[in-house]
């Protein structure tokens, strides 16, 4: 079975500065898709970036960009220029190519400090 | 576009009541998720849909929980009799075939 593991539960940065999050995952399929949510206070489930496997481009958002290292199973996400609206529960997620279902990590939390 | 639309945005109930949780998705999304959120738990997804047919109810806690999906623009959850440990937040999701799952904003349930 497909695992996501988030090693850092809590995570924090000081304002404009750079701050990296953690992910890796367990797979035997070659075909799938890696995310990651923000959730913040409010308690929305806001989509940040996404990857497919069989890119081997890094996904980048603006502010956001990842670092997937596929033989490694490793998804982590970088958050460039921290703003205090980025404060929040980072999710990262995996989903199978050939089905709907996500599989989500426990989370890290972030603070942003001012 | 409209995202992912849940009601009631709260609910809150006495124990051994009925609760029903609804959700709209996105227009032409063929999958439809539904997920419960808690402290203890985290994230975990309770059933999905595809096309309007059950495809894993496999997270379902028990038989008092049930979810249709009677179209493509509606879905309900179902809890009967709800306990005070089914208090949780209650998240719909949907996608398209191999997108990104949009969350709606969710149900914060509580049963007395």
């Amino acid at each position: 079975a497909q695992t996501v593991t988030q090693s850092q539960p809590e995570m924090s940065v000081q304002e404009a500065e750079t701050v990296t999050l953690s992910c890796t995952y367990d797979t035997s399929e070659s075909d799938y898709y890696l995310f990651w949510y923000k959730q913040p206070p409010s308690r929305q489930m806001i989509l940040v970036i996404r990857q497919e496997a069989y890119k081997q481009q890094n996904a980048t958002e603006n502010r956001f960009s990842v670092n997937f290292q596929k033989a490694a199973k490793s998804f982590s996400l970088k958050i460039s220029d921290s703003q205090l609206g980025d404060a929040a529960m980072y999710f990262c997620a995996y989903r199978q190519g050939n089905t709907g279902k996500l599989i989500f990590g426990q989370g890290t939390t972030l603070q942003v400090k001012p | 576009d409209a995202g992912v639309i849940q009601s009631p945005r709260h609910e809150v109930t006495e124990m051994g009541q009925e609760v029903t949780l609804r959700c709209k998705p996105i227009s032409g999304h063929d999958y439809l998720f539904w997920y419960r959120q808690t402290m203890m738990r985290g994230l975990e997804l309770l059933i999905y849909f595809n096309n309007n047919v059950p495809i894993d109810d496999s997270g379902m806690p028990e038989d008092r929980f049930s979810a249709k999906m009677p179209n493509a623009s509606f879905s309900t959850l179902k809890i009967q009799p709800s306990e005070p440990r089914d208090s949780a937040v209650y998240f719909c999701a949907s996608s398209p075939d191999r997108g990104a799952q949009h969350f709606g904003d969710g149900t914060r349930l509580s049963i007395l």
